[in-house]
């Protein structure tokens, strides 16, 4: 069964806590990207990669890091110096073919602060 | 008008009538859009995409229309069921950028 994987689907923080969400596809797509969703907004770009090893900051990355280190896996961190990380977390592929392409999503992680 | 704050634009529809979902994109050099479905605590489905050298794309039950004189999509649900009740937001890409912006969304509730 084809398709994003993203765990868990709920994740509590406390202060000072770094916490890891875990994005994996197999849909063999070689961009992937971490949205942001907060009530009555639009998705806001964290990071994105487009390739193994290379990714780029998005619209919002303070206070969050990534890694490449896989075609299929691209794992978000929410650092502690992210002071209002409560949020619906997403994470999407994509071909990459270097152009506009259709974004596949995970069920996302709700992320929540004790 | 748009809703401010956490509030999304909603509409509210009765089941088997047609749905009209709108869209106002920013940029006139953006060239291809899509629309996604976000049913509650899930994460978006793609429905349908257009490209700007099209006006008007079928899919099932649902038609996207691109009006680039004004800027302006829309999304057109046929027979709308209760299964349809999302939001629904659409995305666009500019100049061949592979990024895209994404609109707020719009609340469809299909009743009963």
């Amino acid at each position: 069964d084809g398709g994003i994987t993203q765990s868990p689907k709920y994740l509590f923080r406390k202060e000072g806590q770094n916490v890891t969400l875990s994005c994996e596809q197999n849909l063999n797509h070689d961009a992937m990207y971490w949205y942001r969703q907060d009530p009555g907004q639009g998705l806001r770009l964290i990071y994105y990669s487009q390739i193994v090893n290379d990714f780029q900051k998005g619209d919002i990355a303070e206070g969050y890091s990534v890694s490449r280190e896989k075609k299929e896996s691209f794992p978000l961190t929410v650092t502690s110096a992210q002071k209002n990380p409560t949020a619906f977390y997403l994470c999407a592929s994509s071909l990459g073919l270097g152009g506009p392409d259709i974004q596949y999503f995970g069920a996302g992680t709700r992320l929540s602060v004790l | 008008g748009e809703s401010v704050g956490l509030h999304l634009p909603t509409l509210s529809v009765q089941e088997g009538d047609n749905s009209i979902i709108n869209c106002a994109y920013s940029n006139s050099a953006s060239d291809y859009f899509i629309w996604y479905k976000q049913e509650s605590g899930k994460g978006p489905q793609f429905i349908i995409d257009i490209r700007s050298n099209m006006d008007k794309r079928q899919g099932q039950r649902v038609t996207v229309l691109l009006n680039k004189t004004v800027k302006h999509l829309s999304l057109q649900i046929a027979a709308t069921q209760p299964g349809d009740s999302a939001v629904y937001f659409c995305a666009e890409f500019r100049g061949g950028s592979y990024i895209p912006t994404f609109g707020r969304g719009t609340s469809l509730i299909v009743h009963p």
